[in-house]
């Protein structure tokens, strides 16, 4: 069975430009969550997703957004982006929203923001 | 609020010997979740160990275990045997019982020399 993907990649965008980044969870699974990663520390939760609702939101600004489709899948959207947005954007799947259950990651999207 | 620490940025062992490390949390909730997490350079988390806080006994994974002190909220990883594959970054996780969302610490970078 494939894991959690992600795309793209790597992605290099300009400053005040969108992005969406993509991920398809593990097949049955349910929940979504999305982790921003900047160099030299762990990952800040963004946005979690059950059941296409938004189960939690982190601390970041309403340029990022998100939303989970009828199959499960997931983008994460963020406008007018900034320098400090460059990070590794994770996804990860779980099969219900409760911790009881193994969440896995996918590789996660490098963005660049010049 | 949760908050994890993991005050060791870098540690190194050598190969076949064995290596702690370590993390502390503060929350005021009684049931909860910790983790260890794996990040080796494709940069993809990896569940090392997880333990429950209703569980006195500690968990363990054939060469991973970990040190559970709940009244310290201290949660610390023992690696035996250490082998060149364990060379990664190591995060701590918190997890509350009624949610998706991890808190991350900052990560221990770990090198094996052989």
């Amino acid at each position: 069975d494939a894991g959690v993907t992600q795309s793209p990649t790597h992605l290099i965008k300009t400053r005040g430009q969108q992005v969406t980044l993509r991920c398809s969870p593990i097949s049955g699974h349910k929940s979504v969550s999305w982790y921003q990663q900047v160099l030299g520390q762990g990952p800040q939760f963004i946005f979690q997703y059950y059941e296409k609702e938004e189960r939690g939101r982190g601390n970041f600004p309403d340029r990022f957004s998100a939303r989970q489709f009828p199959n499960y899948s997931s983008e994460l959207n963020v406008n007018a982006l900034l320098l400090g947005d460059s990070a590794l954007y994770l996804c990860a799947s779980s099969l219900a929203d409760y911790s009881g259950n193994t969440i896995y990651f996918g590789e996660g999207s490098w963005l660049t923001v010049v | 609020a949760q908050t994890v620490t993991q005050s060791q940025p870098e540690m190194s062992v050598q190969e076949a010997e064995t290596v702690t490390l370590s993390c502390t949390y503060d929350t005021s909730e009684n049931n909860y979740y910790l983790f260890w997490y794996k990040q080796p350079p494709s940069r993809q988390m990896i569940l090392v160990i997880r333990q429950e806080a209703y569980k006195q006994q500690n968990a363990t994974e054939n060469r991973f275990s970990v040190n559970f002190q709940k009244a310290a909220k201290s949660f610390s990883l023992k690696i035996s045997d250490s082998q060149l594959g364990d060379t990664a970054m190591y995060f701590c996780a918190f997890m509350k019982p009624d949610g998706n969302q991890f808190y991350f610490g900052t990560g221990t970078s770990l090198t094996v020399i052989p």
